[in-house]
């Protein structure tokens, strides 16, 4: 698809577990994002790469939280021993370029609910 | 610290009428702002933007304000239809700033 497309689109674990979230940007874009939307909550940056350079991680809220972009395409995040905080809504962004117009484009997000 | 604000939760509204959805930033480093509509269970989707040297941008039934001096945007719809109820978040970003900084978001409603 032309999108940016994640999965699963819905993952439940239960506490201490880990889970991976995987993002497909579109193709051909440099800059991808994470973000999670918690429940009455604005979208809460985690973490943002760029090209080759090094990410930016000042979003992440913990040590258990990680991610990874391998050939400049693909992102996977994962969080180790989920806790029922981490429970939100986990969306990734792409964009064609790091510039002044800063259009991203995003998709349709990972529920993920910790038991 | 949140910097980029929509203090209103939510707003109801009639179709044909005009919807108004409000965000403040404290940020003065900010010089880009972007509105993004989200449906329930798809991601947000770029809806206009506008530039600090601008203080309107205009797009079909949408135009948004910028007051740059009271750190204030706003996003008009005209005329509502049912189909733009959805959750409507502000975004703002800045020279050496890395990534866009959202407001928490104001749910529309507009009946019919």
């Amino acid at each position: 698809g032309a999108g940016v497309s994640q999965s699963p689109s819905n993952k439940v674990t239960e506490k201490g577990k880990d889970v991976e979230l995987r993002c497909d940007p579109i193709s051909g874009h440099t800059a991808l994002y994470w973000y999670r939307q918690s429940l009455g909550q604005g979208l809460e940056f985690l973490i943002y790469f760029q090209g080759n350079s090094a990410p930016d991680k000042s979003g992440l809220p913990s040590d258990r939280f990680s991610a990874e972009r391998t050939g400049g395409s693909v992102s996977t995040l994962t969080i180790q021993r989920t806790q029922q905080e981490d429970s939100a809504v986990y969306l990734c962004a792409s964009s064609p370029r790091r510039d002044i117009n800063n259009e991203q484009f995003f998709g349709p997000g990972t529920r993920l609910t910790v038991l | 610290d949140q910097q980029v604000k929509q203090n209103s939760p939510s707003l109801s509204v009639q179709e044909g009428r005009i919807s108004i959805l409000n965000c403040d930033y404290t940020n003065s480093m900010f010089d880009y702002f972007l509105w993004y509509k989200k449906y329930p269970a798809e991601g947000p989707t770029f809806l206009i933007s506008i530039s600090s040297i601008k203080d309107k941008n205009e797009d079909g039934r949408f135009t948004v304000f910028l007051n740059k001096s009271a750190k204030h945007l706003s996003l008009h719809i005209v005329p509502s239809q049912p189909g733009d109820s959805a959750v409507y978040f502000c975004a703002a970003y800045g020279l050496g700033f890395q990534k866009l900084v959202f407001g928490t978001g104001t749910r529309l409603l507009v009946s019919p």
